[in-house]
């Protein structure tokens, strides 16, 4: 059990938007700001989104996130077949005094 | 370029220990924190164990409390991870990760990480 909970799937199409949801607690989300990785297959996790909303250098503007008291989000525009990716929320959580993930998001593209 | 090399993953047995390294290049690696994610089979991520650039200042993930040590030689830019009294949970792809600054503090991030090394504890 995460203490961070997505959804274990999600689908698009190649130029849809999809869109990934992260939802926490007070002791998480609702405290400090939420990080975002992206896990290709056979490979290590590669931050996509810190600080709630920004975006790394090399990472296109495709990507965009946003959160809100308890839940966070990550947006997808312009799906490409290489999105296919397990995605991952993070926040640290007073209550276990670390960082934690979600339990990732696999995203399939159609 | 930001490089780090896990290595010293291998199959041990319940109860036996093993010492994981991650050597790192590309940056002035005592000015930053590190960390130690794992990955069980087909599963999630979970953080493990972080040192504070300087090495003076440790955390660990209540499960491995007591059993693991994170420790950081500066002078060879390379961090280690000991693990004794392994049990079959602890079986996964181990992650060392650079965080942004010298301290590891709650809002900050993991970035990069290195390719993983492979524990796997079993009889």
């Amino acid at each position: 059990q995460s203490f961070l909970t997505q959804p274990p799937s999600a689908s698009g199409t190649p130029g849809q938007r999809v869109t990934i949801s992260c939802s926490g607690s007070g002791s998480n989300l609702g405290s400090l700001a939420v990080n975002w990785y992206r896990q290709l297959p056979g490979t290590a996790p590669q931050l996509l989104i810190y600080s709630d909303t920004q975006r790394p250098s090399g990472v296109p503007d495709r990507f965009s996130a946003s959160k809100s008291g308890t839940s966070a989000s990550l947006a997808i525009s312009g799906l490409q077949s290489e999105d296919e990716a397990t995605y991952f929320c993070a926040a640290w959580d007073d209550s276990l005094n670390g960082r934690v993930f979600g339990g990732g998001t696999k995203l399939t593209v159609l | 370029e930001v490089q780090l090399l896990e290595s010293g993953g291998d199959l041990v047995q319940p109860g036996g220990s093993l010492r994981l390294s991650c050597a790192a290049s590309g940056f002035t690696f005592s000015s930053y924190a590190m960390s130690w994610v794992r990955q069980a089979p087909g599963k999630g991520l979970e953080w493990v164990s972080a040192i504070s650039g300087g090495g003076s200042n440790t955390y660990y993930t209540d499960s491995v409390k007591g059993r693991f040590t994170i420790s950081r030689d500066n002078s060879k830019n390379t961090l280690y991870l000991q693990m004794n009294s392994l049990r079959a949970e602890d079986t996964g792809i181990y992650y060392c990760a650079k965080d942004p600054i010298y301290d590891w503090l709650p809002g900050n991030w993991f970035d990069p990480w290195g390719q993983g090394t492979l524990v796997t504890v079993s009889s």
